[in-house]
């Protein structure tokens, strides 16, 4: 069974532009969470999806958005890029809506913003 | 709000000793804890958990228990390897999964 895949795996941009990362979920899993992984910060919860409804969000500004299409598929996308947007973008699927927190992981989508 | 503290690393120890990585945390209520690990270029992967007061998690020779009474909820291997070199984090699942900030292990033959 295939886990979860995200693209791109690597990423450089520039200051003020924008970017979408995407995550596929494990096949028949319909919950899916982004985190933000930097060596300062560590893991922050960025937003959780399921059935394409934005469930909970974390403490980041407007730029930072998401969304969940109908094949549980998820894209997060980062506008007007700042340099402390640098990280590493990890994707999380989980069975269904009750979430316990058993979470899959992806490899997740390194960000460079120059 | 909630929140987890895990002892800061890098923990380095040579293969066959005993580990233990400290976790305590802050929450309402009952939250189910866990333990993640990252091997290098890897995501997080789902070590163990415990979902009450008193229970222990146990996966791949590791061991943690839910300790109420001191909030924590400490990692410890009896035997580590050089294969066990990874980062540690804590987490606990109240409202939304919320993660240390983790512990580097680096285990030397």
């Amino acid at each position: 069974k295939a886990g979860v895949t995200q693209t791109p795996r690597y990423l450089i941009k520039t200051r003020g532009q924008q970017v979408t990362l995407s995550c596929s979920p494990i096949s028949g899993h319909r919950s899916v969470s982004w985190y933000q992984q930097t060596p300062g910060q560590g893991l922050q919860f960025l937003f959780e999806y399921f059935s394409e409804t934005q469930r909970n969000k974390g403490n980041f500004p407007g730029r930072f958005s998401g969304r969940q299409f109908s094949n549980s598929r998820s894209e997060m996308n980062v506008s007007t890029l700042e340099l402390g947007d640098s990280a590493l973008y990890l994707c999380a699927s989980s069975l269904d809506q009750t979430n316990t927190g058993e979470l899959f992981f992806g490899e997740g989508s390194r960000l460079t913003v120059l | 709000g909630d929140s987890v503290t895990q002892m800061e690393g890098p923990v380095t120890l040579s293969e066959e000793a005993f580990l233990t990585i400290n976790c305590t945390y802050t929450a309402t209520g009952y939250p189910s804890l866990f333990w993640y690990v990252q091997y290098p270029g890897e995501g997080l992967q789902l070590l163990l958990k415990a979902t009450k007061a008193d229970d222990k998690g146990s996966n791949k020779g590791f061991e943690a228990t839910y300790r109420k009474e001191t909030t924590s909820f400490h990692l410890e291997k009896g035997s580590v390897q050089v294969s066990d070199s990874a980062v540690y984090f804590c987490a606990l699942k109240g409202v939304k999964l919320i993660f240390g900030t983790g512990t580097r292990l680096q285990v030397f033959p």
